[in-house]
C-alpha cells in the first residue's frame, strides 16, 4: 500500500527568505506526486504534479518540487516567501494504477513578517 | 457548474442521528471522491466513483458509513447513527477523463459536528 510522510508538522520562514516543505513516499510501480494548499475555512487548492518527465515541477504562485527518485522525495520549494503563503501544505501520492490519491499528515507553513 | 458544490456548509447533529451530506461536481468530471479530515489530521480516502463503474468503498470506516451517485451526476454520503467521532470535516472533489492526473478539485467541505 502507498503511503506518504511529511516529517514536519510546522514550519516557520521568514518573509523572503526561500522555503521547503519535504515530502518523501512510499509506493509500488512509477508514483503520481502532488502537493495542494488548503487556507483556513477552504477547500484543498492543487499547486502542482509530478507524473514523468522533468524532475523539477513547477505550479502555482511561484511553487515548484523536486522529484527524487533515489530518496523517494518530493519537497516543495519557494525561493522567496510571501506571508500570504502561510497556509497547510499536504502532499498526495498515486500509484499509476491506482485512481484515488493518499494525502500526507500536511504541514503547517507560517511566514513571519 | 464552475466548481465542486458541497452542502451543508456546516452540520450539527445530536449523537444517534442520521446525516445525509451531499456534491455536486464540476459538469463531466467522470470521478468522484469522498475523504474526510478530522481535526489536525489528514485526509483520509472514504470512497470513489468513476463513471457507471462500482464504487470503491475500501475506505468507509463502517457499515454506518455509505454513499450513492448515479451516474456522473450528484453524490450523496450518508452517515447513520451518528457518534462524535464523525466529527470532522468531509470533503468532496471530483476530476475529470485523466482522472488524478491532472488533480482532483476539493469543494469546500461540510463540517459535521456530532454533539
Amino acid at each position: 500500500a502507498q503511503s506518504v510522510a511529511q516529517p514536519e508538522d510546522q514550519v516557520n520562514v521568514a518573509e523572503g527568505n526561500p522555503l521547503t516543505v519535504k515530502c518523501t513516499y512510499s509506493v509500488s510501480g512509477n508514483p503520481y506526486l502532488f502537493w495542494y494548499v488548503q487556507y483556513p475555512n477552504r477547500g484543498l487548492q492543487f499547486l502542482l504534479k509530478y507524473i514523468t518527465g522533468d524532475n523539477l515541477v513547477k505550479g502555482s504562485y511561484g511553487f515548484e518540487a523536486e522529484f527524487n527518485k533515489s530518496q523517494t522525495s518530493f519537497h516543495l520549494k519557494k525561493p522567496s516567501a510571501l506571508v500570504s503563503d502561510s497556509a497547510l501544505y499536504f502532499c498526495a501520492v498515486r500509484p499509476g494504477s491506482a485512481r484515488q490519491l493518499t494525502f500526507g499528515s500536511g504541514t503547517q507553513l507560517t511566514v513571519l513578517p | 457548474g464552475a466548481g465542486v458544490s458541497q452542502s451543508p456548509s456546516n452540520k450539527v447533529t445530536e449523537k444517534g442521528k442520521d446525516v445525509e451530506l451531499r456534491c455536486d461536481p464540476i459538469s463531466g468530471h467522470t470521478a468522484l471522491y469522498w475523504y474526510r479530515q478530522r481535526l489536525g489530521q489528514g485526509l483520509e480516502f472514504l470512497i470513489y466513483f468513476q463513471g457507471n463503474s462500482a464504487p470503491d468503498k475500501s475506505g468507509l470506516p463502517s457499515d454506518r458509513f455509505s454513499a450513492e451517485r448515479t451516474g456522473e451526476s450528484v453524490s450523496t454520503l450518508t452517515i447513520q447513527r451518528t457518534q462524535q467521532e464523525d466529527s470532522a470535516v468531509y470533503l468532496c472533489a471530483s476530476s475529470g477523463t485523466g482522472g488524478g492526473n491532472y488533480g482532483y478539485t476539493f469543494g469546500s467541505g461540510t463540517r459535521l459536528t456530532v454533539v
